[in-house]
């Protein structure tokens, strides 16, 4: 089955600890996106990445970083400096950016930094 | 810049009777237009999209929406919902000459059918 999966769904970790989450894509699609979301605020755009090797910030990257090694592979670092981790997180992909394609998500991985 | 506005956070209404949840935007060039379901601890689902063409969208599990382009609204619709709809509905615009096909996002709007 086609489709982005992300791992780990829960994931705890201390304050302090940098993190990573995992999202993998085999729909064979150039883009790809990360996204947070907290209650009430919709999602905010964290990084996102047109081309293998290539990614640019989205509105609140800071504290945040990504690598674009694969096309089908996009993970995301939550570093000790993002101030308030705690967070839905959600990955995104679509056939090719600039375009009207929809973006299709994964199932999201719940960080809760204690 | 764009921005979306959803009008209402919370909208409880009770099985069978009709819906309509609010969506406008703000844009100084051509956008598309989309709105998705999210389910409890879950992704994002495409509900359904405008690009172009009839302003009269039609999506899955019975949604639809209209596009208003002199009142810049998106509302989505559905005559009779189910239990089952209860979920958070996002409104996104994205500019038709970007780069990077970003979605803008609103705050969503949590539907609450009750029996």
């Amino acid at each position: 089955d086609g489709g982005i999966t992300q791992s780990p769904k829960y994931l705890f970790r201390k304050e302090g600890q940098n993190v990573t989450l995992s999202c993998e894509q085999n729909l064979n699609h150039d883009a790809m996106y990360w996204y947070r979301q907290d209650p009430g605020q919709g999602l905010r755009l964290i990084y996102y990445s047109q081309i293998v090797n290539d990614f640019q910030k989205g509105d609140i990257a800071e504290g945040y970083s990504v690598s674009r090694e694969k096309k089908e592979s996009f993970p995301l670092t939550v570093t000790s400096a993002q101030k308030n981790p705690t967070a839905f997180y959600l990955c995104a992909s679509s056939m090719s950016s600039g375009r009207a394609h929809e973006q299709f998500f994964g199932p999201g991985t719940r960080l809760t930094v204690l | 810049a764009q921005s979306v506005t959803q009008l209402d956070s919370q909208v409880p209404v009770f099985e069978e009777a009709p819906v309509e949840l609010r969506c406008n935007y703000s844009s100084s060039v051509s956008v598309y237009l989309f709105w998705y379901v999210q389910y409890p601890n879950q992704g994002l689902q495409l509900l359904l999209k405008y690009l172009s063409g009839s302003t009269l969208v039609k999506g899955i599990n019975g949604f639809e929406a209209e596009f208003n382009k002199s009142q810049t609204s998106f509302h989505l619709r559905k005559p009779s919902v189910h239990i089952s709809d209860t979920a958070e509905y996002f409104c996104a615009v994205s500019d038709v000459q970007n780069q990077g096909g970003k979605l803008i996002f609103g705050q969503g709007t949590e539907l609450s059918v009750k029996p």
